[in-house]
């Protein structure tokens, strides 16, 4: 089955800063890569997400790469804020399920 | 206000009393399943159905069973609660399978099993 890992478990930036998370996965079925936001004690948000047929998608702070071959995709934020402190997971499907990373935990410092 | 609800949102429980947490969507999605959240292991699927009547198991379905009689609910049934499934649950829904899985996820349930 498929198996997601992410790096790295914590990550701390000052504000303003760019930060990047980066998840790999075993599944070359694997098609559809979201990336979810939990803030504490709230349910996970989709943030971004990005199929398999696209290289890169950006929304305003927000991108996310995807390389097939390698079996990598990545989250980068730039001109952190510290509303952007939260856990981030990564997650890959094959249409049937959906297999999350473990999580990084971004602190974003004032 | 189309939304995915979880019952209860916290619950207290002792060892072997069967439980049931209830999750209800109103978006009309075909796709529904279930993780648990535990610290360090992200979020771990439990059991995951397709449609009414399809159920399948995720990767830690031991100890859990699921149904789907009606498409917008989806309960989680712990026959005999053990302390180690003590833990944070999250339902989650997707409109259909085959477009990638855009998962909705209910408020989440905060259980412990003493």
């Amino acid at each position: 089955g498929e198996n997601v890992e992410q790096h790295p478990s914590t990550l701390s930036v000052q504000e303003g800063d760019s930060a990047v998370i980066k998840c790999t996965y075993s599944d070359s079925a694997s098609n559809y890569f979201p990336w979810y936001k939990q803030e504490l004690g709230k349910r996970p948000q989709l943030i971004i997400d990005i199929r398999s047929n696209v290289g890169e998608k950006k929304d305003q702070r927000i991108a996310v790469t995807l390389n097939k071959t390698a079996k990598h995709f990545s989250l980068h934020i730039t001109e952190t804020q510290p509303e952007d402190s939260a856990v981030y997971f990564c997650a890959a499907s094959n249409n049937n399920d959906m297999r999350f990373g473990a999580g990084t935990r971004l602190t974003v410092k004032p | 206000e189309a939304q995915v609800t979880q019952n209860p949102r916290y619950l207290i429980t002792v060892t072997g009393k069967k439980l049931t947490v209830t999750c209800s969507q109103n978006m009309n999605h075909e796709y529904m399943s279930w993780y648990r959240q535990d610290p360090g292991l992200g979020l771990r699927q439990i059991y995951y159905s397709m449609n009414v009547e399809v159920t399948d198991k995720g990767d830690v379905p031991e100890g859990y069973k699921v149904s789907r009689k009606e498409k917008r609910n989806f309960p989680l049934i712990l026959e005999s609660p053990s302390p180690n499934q003590t833990s944070l649950y999250f339902c989650a829904s997707s409109p259909r399978p085959g477009t990638g899985l855009e998962q909705y996820f209910g408020p989440g349930t905060r259980l412990t099993v003493t």
